[in-house]
């Protein structure tokens, strides 16, 4: 079975553009969430989606920063006029039902972003 | 706030021996804690789960534990081997659904 994917898997782009990650969960999870990792930091989290529910964007670091998950399956991440400080793997991951219960999170194998 | 720490330095072993990694956490109060390895260039995969109301978990040459005193796990290789090498993370969730993870430790099995 598949795993969690993520594309591009790489992305060079200049300071001010806009970018557009994507996420595909595996099927039939519930769960999705974003997070971002710096070189020597730990994971960052930026968005959580759980079924038709409200998102919980309480990690979005800025307005620039936004998330859609569409059709309760694929979800793309969007930053707008990107800066420098925005370079960073963006990891996705998902999982069968809400954590709390002590569900396993699957990671996707992230996209790296460059802004230069 | 909310912290947890793992040792930044890159563990050092040799084949055979038994790894272990710390994960300490303060101000936090967690229901559960996982450990993930990550490789390079890839994103984190899931290893163990222990509960707050267990003391330890084994899978494999895995053993993790969890002392909810000291606010510490142990994570444990045994028999580790070349292929062991990798960063490992740990990550606590507490009532919320959204769980913190520590910075990871790299960990070199040498031949």
């Amino acid at each position: 079975g598949a795993g969690v994917s993520q594309s591009p898997s790489n992305k060079v782009t200049e300071k001010g553009k806009d970018v557009e990650l994507r996420c595909d969960p595996i099927s039939g999870h519930t769960a999705l969430y974003w997070y971002r990792q710096s070189l020597g930091q730990g994971l960052e989290f930026l968005i959580y989606f759980q079924g038709n529910s409200a998102p919980d964007k309480s990690g979005l670091p800025s307005d620039r920063f936004s998330a859609e998950r569409t059709g309760g399956s694929v979800s793309t991440l969007t930053i707008q006029r990107t800066q420098q400080e925005d370079s960073a793997v963006y990891l996705c991951a998902s999982s069968l039902v809400v954590l709390a219960e002590g569900e396993t999170q699957y990671f996707g194998p992230g996209t790296r972003l460059l802004v230069l | 706030s909310q912290k947890i720490e793992q040792n930044s330095e890159a563990l050092n072993i040799q084949e055979g021996k038994t790894a272990t990694l710390t994960c300490n956490y303060t101000n936090y109060s967690p229901a559960y804690l996982q450990w993930y390895r990550q490789d390079p260039g890839r994103g984190p995969v899931f290893l163990l789960l222990i509960r707050e109301n267990e003391k330890e978990k084994r899978k494999e040459r895995l053993k993790v534990t969890f002392d909810t005193t000291l606010k510490q796990s142990l994570f444990h290789i045994t028999a580790s081997q070349p292929a062991d090498s990798a960063t490992y993370l740990c990550a606590l969730a507490g009532g919320s659904y959204i769980p913190t993870f520590g910075r990871g430790t790299s960990l070199i099995v040498h031949p």
